[in-house]
Formats: C-alpha cells, sequence, structure tokens
C-alpha cells in the first residue's frame, strides 16, 4: 500500500492564482481531512470528509474548497490565492471505529507559497 | 470547547537523559489521545495512543505515556533520549462527533550530544 499521497510536494503561486492539492488514499478509508501547519500553531483542520459526497467544514475553512466523488480521492481547491495560505498542508486519512477513536494516516505534506 | 495544550515550545536535553514533554486537554467527554511526532520536512507518524484501559500506554520507539484524568494530562516519556529523537512532537484529541482532531501547537526538541 502506498498509504496517503500528495501531490505536488512544492508549489508557487502568485495571488489571485488558483490550484487544487491532490490527496489520496489506497486504504479504503472513509474518512479524510485537510490540515495547515503554521509556524507555533500546529495543525488546523480544513475541512473533512466523512464518506463520499459528504464533507464539512473544520477550524480555518475559508478560501479553501472540497469534494470528495470517490472513496480515495480528496482534493483541496484554492479559488483565489493569498499570502496568508502560505503553508505546509497535509491530507489525512481514518477508518472510523466507535467513539472516534480513529487513528489518522497523514501524507508526506505540500509546501506551498503564495507570493 | 475542546483544546489542546503544550506548554513547551522547544526542549533540549542531552543525548541519555530522560524526557517527558507535557500535553493538557480540554474536553467534556472521555478523550482519544495520541502522540504524534514529525521528522524535519516529513509528514505525521503515530508514537502512541490512548483509547480506555491501562492509563500507562507504550508506543513506538521506546515512547510512553500516561493518561493522568484528575490533571487532564497525558505526558509522553522517554528514558534515554537517542540524538534520532530530534523532531517536532504533536499531542492530539480525537472527539465523539465524527473525524475531528485537535493538535496542540507541538514541542520541538533538540537533543545535544
Amino acid at each position: 500500500n502506498a498509504g496517503v499521497t500528495q501531490t505536488p510536494k512544492f508549489q508557487v503561486l502568485k495571488t489571485g492564482q488558483s490550484m487544487t492539492l491532490q490527496c489520496a488514499q489506497d486504504m479504503n478509508h472513509e474518512y479524510m481531512s485537510w490540515y495547515r501547519q503554521d509556524p507555533g500553531m500546529g495543525l488546523r483542520l480544513i475541512h473533512y470528509s466523512v464518506g463520499a459526497g459528504i464533507t464539512d467544514q473544520g477550524e480555518v475553512p475559508n478560501g479553501y474548497n472540497v469534494s470528495r466523488s470517490t472513496t480515495e480521492d480528496f482534493p483541496l481547491r484554492l479559488l483565489s490565492a493569498a499570502p496568508s495560505q502560505t503553508s505546509v498542508y497535509f491530507c489525512a486519512s481514518s477508518a472510523p471505529l466507535a467513539g472516534g477513536r480513529n487513528e489518522q494516516f497523514f501524507g508526506p505534506g505540500t509546501r506551498l507559497t503564495v507570493l | 470547547a475542546q483544546s489542546v495544550t503544550q506548554p513547551d515550545i522547544h526542549i533540549t536535553v542531552s543525548e541519555g537523559a530522560s524526557l517527558e514533554l507535557r500535553c493538557n486537554y480540554s474536553y467534556g467527554a472521555t478523550p482519544y489521545l495520541f502522540w504524534y511526532v514529525q521528522s524535519p520536512g516529513q509528514g505525521l507518524q503515530l508514537l502512541l495512543k490512548y483509547f480506555s484501559g491501562d492509563t500507562l500506554v507504550q508506543g513506538i520507539k521506546g515512547f510512553e505515556a500516561e493518561f493522568k484524568r484528575s490533571q487532564s494530562s497525558f505526558n509522553l516519556r522517554k528514558p534515554s533520549v537517542h540524538w534520532s529523537d530530534a523532531a517536532e512532537y504533536f499531542c492530539a484529541v480525537g472527539i465523539n462527533t465524527g473525524n475531528q482532531f485537535y493538535f496542540g501547537t507541538g514541542t520541538s526538541l533538540t537533543v545535544i550530544p
């Protein structure tokens, strides 16, 4: 199994450009999430999905869109990039167990810079 | 509201010394607790987790953590640190209403020879 994969690893955008960060998992996990990691702030949840066709907002959803058409894929879209979105983005997946006891598996991250 | 606090932003220890990283949480119900480690430029790797039962849990790489309900803490320990343990450590709480994790802000560990 490849686990959770993310592409690209690095990306530089200009303000106002759009792009999609790709995330895929081959573990047949129902749950998938996107986080951003900023210095001194840990990881903050952007959006998450509990299954194909179902998504919801996390702590910091503004400026990001997601969709989940398949179990395997969970792309994150930036419609109009802003410098405040410069960050490292992590995708994670997990298999739900009763009571939220899901261990999350993380991808290697995408380092995004917005100029 | 739930939250996770890691009061130590940065810790420096000598190789071979013992280590304790602190984590406190705020959550109204029984928490599900995790420690993750992140090496520079890498993703997050699970060290250990606590769901229920024995409050002292063992993890990978010689780490352990103890859940103390009375103190709302889940501190990570290692009796003898190795240079390869230098990394960022994150405590996290998983909550019962779906796929939501709350992470602490992390503790950066430096190991000196």
